[in-house]
């Protein structure tokens, strides 16, 4: 099967500082990819679809200043948590999409912001 | 728009026996439906998917699922649990993306 992973696996940093979390397909290309997050004993929720070479599409209610996405290329995507907060500390997962419109899963990483 | 809701927030069942995990489903057209579980602190792994070829899905580790129209229903299921099966399950619907139900929490007891 496809392989999504996720850099860093976890994370804690300082309230204030941005945080950089990479996602990428490994054994395929991905014209689109989604960030989740969730929060414990939660369901996941879809923050945004990100497009190769586009701008991000975000959900309501998630902001995009916030959580900067960019797919620079068909097997990375990056999300950016801008100035965290306590509040930001969630798991975070990333999916990517291959053709047939199966999404694959990377492992998340636990984001804790002190 | 497509949803998901899964009945039960928690469910336990001893070792060997029927597994039965209950999803339901909203689509003004016919949906794509999955199952996915995650394990503690694991990202989430695709167990079937639903696409309008067979009623009856069989996934991985002995699970199925059969979309059942007339209930809009998509509830997971597997004939003897094992203990590995314990974990986080999830009902998950969509095309172009996927919206999550709440998830339902399996415990196997020995």
């Amino acid at each position: 099967g496809a392989v999504v992973s996720q850099h860093p696996s976890w994370v804690i940093c300082k309230s204030g500082t941005s945080v950089k979390i990479e996602c990428r397909s490994l054994d395929f290309q991905a014209t689109t990819m989604f960030w989740y997050r969730q929060f414990p004993k939660q369901s996941l929720m879809l923050m945004a679809t990100s497009n190769e070479g586009s701008k991000a599409t975000y959900e309501q209610g998630v902001e995009k200043d916030k959580f900067l996405i960019n797919h620079a290329s068909l097997t990375l995507s990056t999300l950016t948590v801008t100035s965290a907060h306590p509040e930001d500390s969630s798991f975070y997962i990333c999916s990517a999409r291959r053709s047939g419109n199966e999404q694959f899963f990377g492992p998340g990483t636990r984001l804790t912001v002190l | 728009a497509q949803s998901v809701t899964q009945l039960d927030s928690h469910v336990s069942v001893s070792e060997g026996t029927p597994v039965l995990l209950r999803c339901n489903y909203s689509s003004s057209y016919s949906p794509s439906l999955f199952w996915y579980v995650q394990h503690p602190n694991k990202g989430l792994q695709l167990l079937l998917k639903y696409t309008s070829a067979a009623t009856l899905v069989k996934g991985i580790n002995g699970f199925e699922a059969e979309f059942k129209k007339s209930e809009t229903s998509f509830h997971l299921t597997k004939p003897s649990a094992h203990m590995s099966d314990a974990a986080e399950y999830f009902c998950g619907g969509g095309y172009q993306k996927v919206t999550f139900g709440t998830g339902t929490k399996l415990q196997v007891i020995p």
